[in-house]
């Protein structure tokens, strides 16, 4: 299986931050990379998919990044909504995710 | 629009089946894309189960694969999850979900229903 890695596994910013979270996979996995936001007792909702590409009604504060084995998502101004965890998951093969960054309030 | 909705016992014994539905609104899916499931613990995070297209191709976890099976109902429009011989390693919240480009990525979620495993 393709290891997934992300960091930092937590952290804590405030409304208007930047963002910055990353993915490394154990191998290249060229562009299939997936990012999903998920809300306590909510399932997860899909951000970014081929690395890069903004999912249907996703504000575009949120952007992605990356290819072979390092990718970033970019959250250009935090909003209130925005406090969740994130997973990366990659589609180069069994799918895979990451461990998860949460996104707390400082 | 397209919604999930999985149902099932909340409690399996261990050595038992776990059996769970997904009904799906919004979209037939013999119309396209795949269709599984993906499960999550506190421990061991996201964790994708298996797969299948909306043609019956079949595609499993290959660390699962022994102990799962998916099926699908076209004319209830909904697909369906077994997992056999269950331990409270098994104990999650279960998730089906909608693939898009092929299992690519997971445009559509169901809310989830947590499955416990114990005697």
């Amino acid at each position: 299986d393709i290891q997934m890695t992300q960091s930092p596994s937590s952290l804590s910013t405030s409304v208007g931050d930047r963002v910055i979270i990353t993915c490394r996979a154990s191998q290249s996995i060229d562009n299939s990379l997936n990012w999903y936001q998920q809300k306590p007792g909510k399932a997860p909702k899909l951000l970014i998919y081929a690395a890069s590409s903004l999912q249907s009604g996703v504000p575009s504060r949120f952007s992605g990044s990356g290819s072979g084995t390092y990718f970033t998502l970019t959250i250009s101004s935090l909003q209130p909504d925005d406090f969740a965890t994130y997973y990366c998951q990659q589609s180069y093969s069994n799918p895979t995710f990451g461990g998860g960054t949460k996104v707390e309030i400082k | 629009q397209v919604q999930l909705q999985e149902s099932g016992p909340g409690l399996v014994k261990p050595s038992e089946t776990l059996s769970l539905t997904c009904a799906v609104s919004g979209y037939s899916i013999s119309s396209g894309y795949y269709w599984g499931w993906v499960r999550q613990t506190p421990g061991k995070g996201l964790e994708w189960i298996g797969s299948m297209s909306h043609s019956g191709s079949t595609y499993y976890n290959p660390s699962l694969r022994s102990r799962v099976s998916l099926s699908v109902d076209t004319s209830k429009n909904q697909f369906s999850l077994n997992l056999r011989f269950v331990t409270a390693a098994d104990t999650a919240v279960y998730y089906c979900a909608r693939g898009s480009s092929g299992w690519s990525h997971l445009d559509y979620w169901g809310q989830g229903t947590l499955v416990t495993v114990s005697s």
